[in-house]
């Protein structure tokens, strides 16, 4: 069965405390592993696609990075406005490409 | 530029009421899909559809039925609402699912007493 799993369900940092969100899978095939940020009341708002172990993206500061069973999603220098939860999906291979598995996601406040 | 636009924004109903949760995009997507979002659950799949005429279920679909006449439009209809259809839903359109990100609309919050 596919699934996600992030860690941790929440997390508290002071401003300029850099750090990591994880997530794991187990999937039948990855087609594509998304990251969004979702503020309280909106929907999740797209971050990044990683297609293959070994890739990077980055946006201002978060980095994304994937292996074979994981991915992080890193924060460098955090502002209070990078506080929202964070969603990791992958795209199954075998299931169609419409069937995003999302994960529980990290809930992350930035204390200023 | 609206994105994906989601009306109503909240709603009350009472068990056994039937409504329909409108979606509709204007980036000429051909991927749409549904999703509710339950504390401690994450998002899961309801239904979704891949172009103009052509829909799937999907993880949670039971009480539900949508239907797509045009491109832009991806309408859910609750047949007969009961209390466990309490939840937030989320609109998305993509183009090109399972490669590109979805682009979500702002949610519907319903409630069903």
């Amino acid at each position: 069965e596919d699934q996600v799993t992030q860690s941790p369900e929440a997390l508290r940092l002071q401003e300029g405390e850099s750090s990591s969100l994880n997530c794991s899978y187990t999937v039948s095939g990855l087609r594509g592993l998304f990251w969004y940020r979702q503020d309280p009341g909106k929907g999740p708002e797209f971050l990044f696609t990683l297609y293959s172990a070994g890739e990077e993206k980055e946006k201002e500061r978060l980095k994304a990075t994937l292996t074979k069973k994981e991915s992080f999603l890193h924060i460098t220098a955090p502002k209070p406005e990078d506080s929202a939860t964070y969603l990791c999906a992958v795209s199954p291979l075998i299931q169609g490409a419409q069937k995003l598995v999302f994960g529980q996601g990290t809930r992350l406040t930035i204390n200023p | 530029n609206a994105g994906v636009t989601q009306t109503p924004k909240f709603q009350v109903l009472k068990t056994g009421q039937s409504m329909t949760l409108q979606c509709a995009q204007d980036m000429n997507h051909e991927y749409m899909s549904w999703y509710r979002q339950d504390p401690g659950m994450g998002l899961r799949l309801i239904h979704y559809s891949v172009g103009a005429g052509i829909t799937d279920q999907g993880e949670v679909p039971n009480g539900y039925n949508v239907s797509r006449s045009t491109t832009e439009d991806f309408p859910l209809r609750l047949l007969s609402a009961a209390p466990s259809q309490t939840s937030v839903y989320f609109c998305a359109s993509s183009y090109s699912a399972g490669y590109y990100g979805y682009t979500f609309g702002s949610g519907t919050r319903l409630t069903v007493v």
